[in-house]
């Protein structure tokens, strides 16, 4: 079965640092582009940052640019997205998402979401 | 930045009416980067439609996407209890990367 499974979220103060983990299973990871998308409550959703299928091929919203880093562990089967300097804006729930095939723009697997709380 | 803008922001329909959603881009998008979802509360979205209209692994025959150019539209032929949702349309671009509509929601008239 193909899964997309994040863990890592949790409390945290403003300023403060996370870092969250999105492990694959059913699919070969290394070959597919991967992005984490945030859901604020009860709001929209909001593309936070993405990775190609290669180290060093990555892109952010500028909303979280300088602040967040996005890696991807392809001998683990792992996408990780490290925050920073987190703000009360930043809480969320965050979901990892696998994109489709090549040509394939939409993200066709999704996690269940892991929820970041940035308060004090 | 490409800016999508969904509309109705609410529609009420009952079960076995047709819906029609919109989703409109401020500027001219390529049909191969817009994809529809649908979500369903405390759920994650669920991927229906990409390239504009052909349909995602599983997604039954009643939905359907239509649009070229800055106008692309959901629809699904007869509505089922289960499709009463959340829906947001997607686009990728370039800086960002990808963005979404605000979203639209069907509820039961």
């Amino acid at each position: 079965e193909v899964q997309l499974l994040e863990s890592g979220g949790g409390l945290v103060q403003p300023g403060g640092s996370l870092g969250l983990s999105c492990a694959a299973s059913g699919f070969t990871f290394s070959s597919y582009a991967m992005s984490w998308v945030r859901q604020a409550p009860g709001k929209g959703l909001e593309w936070v940052s993405g990775t190609g299928t290669s180290a060093g091929d990555t892109q952010y919203a500028d909303s979280v640019k300088g602040r967040f880093t996005i890696s991807r562990d392809n001998s683990k089967n792992t996408l990780h997205l490290q925050m920073n300097s987190l703000r009360a804006e930043d809480t969320a729930v965050y979901y990892c998402a696998k994109r489709g095939g090549s040509g394939t723009y939409g993200f066709d697997i999704w996690g269940q979401g892991t929820m970041v709380t940035v308060s004090s | 930045e490409i800016v999508l803008t969904q509309s109705p922001g609410t529609l009420s329909l009952s079960p076995g009416e047709r819906a029609t959603l919109s989703c409109r881009a401020s500027q001219t998008i390529s049909s191969n980067s817009l994809a529809w979802y649908q979500q369903t509360p405390g759920q994650a979205p669920r991927l229906l439609i990409y390239g504009a209209s052909s349909r995602a692994t599983g997604i039954p025959d009643r939905f359907s996407g239509s649009g070229s150019g800055t106008d692309f539209t959901l629809t699904i032929s007869r509505l089922e209890p289960e499709d009463f949702a959340v829906y947001y349309c997607q686009q990728r671009g370039s800086s960002p990367l990808y963005t979404f509509g605000q979203g639209t929601k069907l509820e039961i008239k």
